[in-house]
């Protein structure tokens, strides 16, 4: 299994440019994530799912969209790039709060994005 | 909402000393408080993890302690490696149908010194 895979893993935009970052998983999860981690800071939710067609909103939510049309997928989109967004950004999932063995977050292994 | 304040945010032991890092929380709804690793520039890595009906839990080298009174958990490692040398985040938070709602501290950069 490749577990959560994110891309890009790199990208440099423009003020104002817009953008998707890419998200999918194989392990079958019901419950998605994404969350931004600024230099020297925790990690800061931005988006979660608990399952194909529902989304709902984090702690930091403005200047991001989400879908979920499958349950291996959940892009990230940036309509209007700000500096302010220059972060790591990490899609992460979980098999959910019943499945014995699968409590913990798995995280794709992030997307480093500047806004210039 | 819920906030989590994390201390230190450096620490530096010798390596076979033991390690604590400190959170507190606001929200005392918040049932579930786990602990994750990230190494330089990895993906962070869950290490422990404790719910609010738990004083305590551990697992080999590494321990965690819940105060749902004091609205505070801890984190202890022994026997310190240099491959603990690491970023150490807690978190707290509630599930939402299912899904982990977590507010992360601001991290601990631990260093073991050989």
């Amino acid at each position: 299994n490749a577990g959560v895979t994110q891309t890009p893993k790199f990208r440099i935009l423009k003020i104002g440019q817009s953008m998707t970052l890419q998200c999918t998983q194989d392990m079958n999860h019901n419950y998605m994530y994404w969350y931004r981690q600024d230099p020297g800071m925790g990690l800061k939710l931005i988006y979660y799912s608990v399952g194909a067609g529902i989304t709902d909103k984090g702690e930091v939510p403005n200047g991001y969209n989400v879908s979920r049309s499958t349950t291996e997928d959940f892009p990230l989109r940036l309509e209007l790039a700000a500096p302010s967004q220059t972060s790591v950004y990490f899609c992460a999932s979980s098999g959910g709060q019943w499945v014995a063995t699968n409590e913990k977050l798995f995280f794709g292994s992030g997307t480093q994005l500047s806004v210039l | 909402g819920e906030n989590v304040e994390q201390h230190p945010s450096t620490l530096s032991v010798q390596e076979g000393d033991s390690a604590v890092i400190k959170c507190t929380y606001s929200d005392s709804a918040s049932n579930y408080f786990p602990w994750y690793k990230q190494e330089l520039g990895k993906r962070p890595q869950l290490i422990i993890d404790i719910r609010s009906n738990v004083g305590e839990k551990k697992d080999q080298r590494i321990a965690v302690t819940l105060n749902k009174t004091a609205k505070h958990f801890s984190l202890h490692i022994t026997e310190t490696q240099p491959e603990d040398s690491a970023v150490y985040f807690c978190a707290a938070g509630v599930h939402v149908q299912g899904a982990q709602k977590l507010v992360f501290g601001q991290g601990t950069r631990l260093t073991i010194n050989p």
